[in-house]
């Protein structure tokens, strides 16, 4: 069966200093891979998504993450975080197949002291 | 704002109510879902609808009670739930089922008591 795993469930940054999320999932086939959002009080919001080619993928709000085929891993980065960037953060991935169903990883809360 | 709206955004409810959540798209697509969100969990699917015929139940109680009246609407309906039924749940769309960017609503807040 598929999963996802987010090695840390809480990590506490201050202003500026730089971002990585990890992200490892286990499927030997073709995934599609998503990092979502949920900031506090918010609905969950696609940050970005892979589904082939490049495997640098750039997103929304200076956040990027590289797709490691032979790492099983999708980690998150932002060279440079603000205090809006507190939220929860979720990996998911999908073996892109008919249904098309998603498998969430735990989530990462991230704390950004001002 | 996604497009998928959901209400009610919180509900209380007693273990021998029946009550309903509602989800509503506006973005046109093919394919609706629920999941549930706890605590320190996974979000977990429960399930898929694809133009209105429910594709995948991944083994939900009976408790929950999925109705898909067309591709716009997607209700769960609740009935003797218990106390660890208590979660967020969430309703998601996307353009099909094989497409998988999913358009997740805000979310409706279950308390049972």
């Amino acid at each position: 069966a598929q999963s996802v795993s987010q090695h840390n469930h809480h990590v506490i940054l201050s202003e500026a200093a730089s971002l990585e999320l990890g992200c490892n999932y286990s499927y030997g086939g073709t995934v599609n891979l998503f990092w979502y959002v949920q900031y506090p009080g918010q609905h969950l919001q696609l940050l970005l998504k892979y589904f082939s080619g490049d495997p640098l993928v750039k997103g929304i709000k200076g956040f990027e993450a590289e797709f490691i085929k032979s790492k099983f891993s999708f980690n998150l980065r932002k060279p440079s975080v603000q205090w809006s960037d507190t939220a929860e953060y979720f990996c998911a991935v999908s073996n892109g197949g008919s249904q098309g169903n998603l498998i969430f990883g735990k989530g990462t809360k991230l704390s950004v002291k001002p | 704002e996604t497009g998928v709206t959901q209400t009610p955004r919180h509900l209380v409810m007693g273990m021998t109510n029946k009550k309903s959540l509602k989800c509503e798209q506006h973005l046109g697509h093919n394919a609706m879902y629920w999941y549930k969100q706890s605590a320190k969990k996974p979000l977990e699917l429960m399930f898929v609808y694809s133009l209105e015929e429910r594709v995948e139940n991944n083994s939900v109680p009976s408790r929950f009670s999925p109705e898909c009246p067309n591709s716009s609407h997607l209700f769960l309906h609740l009935h003797t739930l218990q106390p660890e039924d208590s979660a967020l749940y969430l309703c998601a769309s996307s353009q099909d089922s094989g497409t998988n960017t999913q358009y997740f609503g805000p979310g409706t807040r279950l308390t049972v008591l």
